[in-house]
This record gives structure tokens, C-alpha cells and sequence, in this order.
């Protein structure tokens, strides 16, 4: 069964600094991996998809990689802001039962 | 361009009632499926559709009924909503299910249920 973690479940940072936000996930046979972002009584908004034969993706000061073998994806945000502050998930899709696994997210506050 | 449009935002539901919750696409997408979210549980997948006329059990599909009559709409049904259902729940739809191909997934704002 997979299972997808993300820590820490929070993080509080100042403006500017550059941030990478960190995603584990246990069976290395998936085809994709998405990042979210959602914001509090919102929905999940797709970042950044990332298919199994890519390495990285990238969109605007957001960078995304992927690294199947060891399991893990990485979200790289540049110069934080205020209003990246949110939870950010990720979600795998293995292709059974069409299901995507999702993480359980990191909370980011940036602090002006 | 609306996307993903579920309906109700807010509903308030009392032990032993029946409601629909609906979702609606315009993208045209293949793929729909319903998640609950739960404080510490993450998004769960209730039940999803890979096309019209075609629907499938997720992870926690006790107590929930969906049908797929065209590629647009996707509505979830509580038969006998209990206080075990309190959740947000949320709709979202991806271009195709062919599980090779698998394009972004798109949500709906969601729908906050309440059953007393």
C-alpha cells in the first residue's frame, strides 16, 4: 500500500528565505506526482505535476523534483512571500484504483 | 471558464437525513471522483468515475452512493447521513483515466457538511 509523508507538518519562515518543502512516498512504482497548494476553506489548486520519466518541473519560483528510486519529491519555493503562506500537499498516482495517495501536507507561514 | 462547481458550499444535516451533494464539470474531463478531508486523516477517496456509466469504490465508500450518468456531473448521495460523516468534502475531475497519462487534477471549493 503506498503511503505518502510529509514533514514537518508545519513551518514558519521569514520573508525571502528560500524553502524546500519535502515529500516521502513508499512504493517507487507511480506515474506521477503533484504538488497543491490550498488555502484555508479552499480547494486544492494543482502547482506542479511531474510525470515518472521527468526529473523536475518548474513554475515561476516554484521548482519541483523527482526522484523515484529513493522515493522522494522535493518543492522548492524562492524568495517566500506572504502569500505563499498555506498547506502544501502532494499526492502520488500509481494507477491503481486510478487513486491518488496524498500526504497529509505542510502548513507554511511566511512572516512579513 | 467554471471548472469544477460543487453545490452545496454549507449544509447542515441531522442524524438519519438524505442528501446529494452535486459536481459539475465543463473541461470535459473523463475522470471525476469524490475525497472527504478530515482534520489529522488527510484526503480520503470516496468513490470516483473513469467515464459516463462507470463508477468505482475508493477507500471509504460505506455509506455513500455515486452515479455517472454524463461526462459533466458526478453527484454523491448520503443515504443515511451520520455524525461519522461530518467532513469536507470535495470534487475533482482530471482529463483521463487511461493511468498512464494521468493529467492535473482539478478541485472543486468544496462542501462543508455538518450532521448533528
Amino acid at each position: 500500500k503506498q503511503e505518502v509523508t510529509q514533514i514537518p507538518a508545519a513551518l514558519s519562515v521569514p520573508e525571502g528565505e528560500n524553502l524546500v518543502l519535502n515529500c516521502s512516498f513508499t512504493d517507487s512504482a507511480i506515474y506521477n506526482l503533484q504538488w497543491f497548494r490550498q488555502d484555508p476553506g479552499k480547494g486544492l489548486t494543482s502547482l506542479l505535476l511531474i510525470q515518472s520519466s521527468q526529473r523536475e518541473q518548474t513554475s515561476g519560483r516554484l521548482n519541483a523534483s523527482l526522484d523515484k528510486s529513493s522515493g522522494r519529491s522535493t518543492l522548492y519555493i524562492a524568495a517566500s512571500q506572504p502569500g505563499d503562506s498555506a498547506t502544501y500537499l502532494c499526492a502520488v498516482y500509481t494507477g491503481a484504483n486510478s487513486k491518488l495517495t496524498f500526504g497529509k501536507g505542510i502548513t507554511l507561514s511566511v512572516r512579513p | 471558464n467554471a471548472g469544477v462547481t460543487q453545490t452545496p458550499k454549507f449544509q447542515v444535516l441531522k442524524t438519519g437525513q438524505s442528501m446529494t451533494l452535486q459536481c459539475a464539470q465543463d473541461m470535459n474531463h473523463e475522470y471525476m471522483s469524490w475525497y472527504r478531508q478530515d482534520p489529522g486523516m488527510g484526503l480520503r477517496l470516496i468513490h470516483y468515475s473513469v467515464g459516463a456509466g462507470i463508477t468505482d469504490q475508493g477507500e471509504v465508500p460505506n455509506g455513500y452512493n455515486v452515479s455517472r450518468s454524463t461526462t459533466e456531473d458526478f453527484p454523491l448521495r448520503l443515504l443515511l447521513a451520520a455524525p461519522s460523516q461530518t467532513s469536507v468534502y470535495f470534487c475533482a475531475s482530471s482529463r483521463d483515466a487511461s493511468g498512464t497519462n494521468t493529467g492535473e487534477l482539478f478541485f472543486g471549493e468544496g462542501s462543508r457538511l455538518t450532521v448533528l
